[in-house]
């Protein structure tokens, strides 16, 4: 069991580019997000989704597209890259089970400049 | 979600018991208190949750008051390893509605172990 895995760990980016972080995970959970996270501050969730075909916007959604086409997979995409959007990325998941707690990935770093 | 209150930080003495408190005044019946922990840049780990009775695992104790307003998370015998930021979250069951789905993490608990 790999658990939840992101890719890439490091991303440089120039303003306005584009790229996608992946997400991936192998223990058929229905739950997936996105989470942001800035020097200093705590987690702050991006989008999530509580099945394939199904996405929702979390408290910091602009600048960011998902998509959910299988269960295993839930990429983040950013279109137009800003310096704003520098930050660390967490991708988690969560049994659909009425208590159970969230796994995290390793995160993605990304800079933008 | 209900909102919980968590002081900045604390120290421990490296084998003494790390007693993190955490406040969650307007908790409601179906919430659940989680706690999770992150090592320097690590991703988030989840450690114990409970919903009003007090719960231990291997990693720790979760001592949630009668009244289920606040909770402690007990690390038996800090080590080195246990320096890192505690976050308590709180959250209702899976399927009712947007409160288990969006998860919210405040600053957390930077916990320092000392030597």
């Amino acid at each position: 069991n790999a658990g939840v895995t992101q890719t890439p760990k490091f991303q440089v980016l120039k303003t306005g580019q584009s790229m996608t972080l992946q997400c991936a995970q192998d223990m058929n959970h229905e739950y997936m997000s996105w989470y942001r996270q800035d020097p200093g501050m705590g987690l702050r969730l991006i989008h999530y989704s509580v099945g394939a075909g199904i996405t929702d916007q979390g408290e910091v959604p602009n600048g960011y597209n998902v998509s959910r086409s299988t269960t295993e997979d839930f990429p983040l995409r950013l279109l137009s890259a800003a310096p704003s959007q520098t930050s660390v990325y967490f991708c988690a998941s969560m049994e659909s089970s009425y208590n159970s707690p969230l796994h995290f990935g390793n995160g993605t770093r990304l800079t933008v400049t | 979600d209900a909102k919980t209150t968590q002081p900045t930080s604390m120290d421990c003495a490296e084998g003494r018991a790390a007693n993190l408190p955490c406040n969650h005044s307007t908790i409601s019946g179906n919430e659940y208190v989680y706690w999770y922990r992150q090592i320097h840049s690590q991703g988030p780990q989840y450690i114990i949750h409970g919903l009003k009775n007090n719960e231990t695992n291997e990693m720790a104790s979760l001592i949630i008051t009668e009244d289920r307003k606040s909770s402690t998370l007990i690390l038996p015998h800090a080590t080195l390893r246990d320096t890192a930021v505690y976050y308590c979250i709180v959250r209702v069951a899976w399927g009712s509605g947007a409160g288990s789905y969006q998860l919210t993490f405040g600053k957390g608990t930077k916990l320092s172990v000392i030597p």
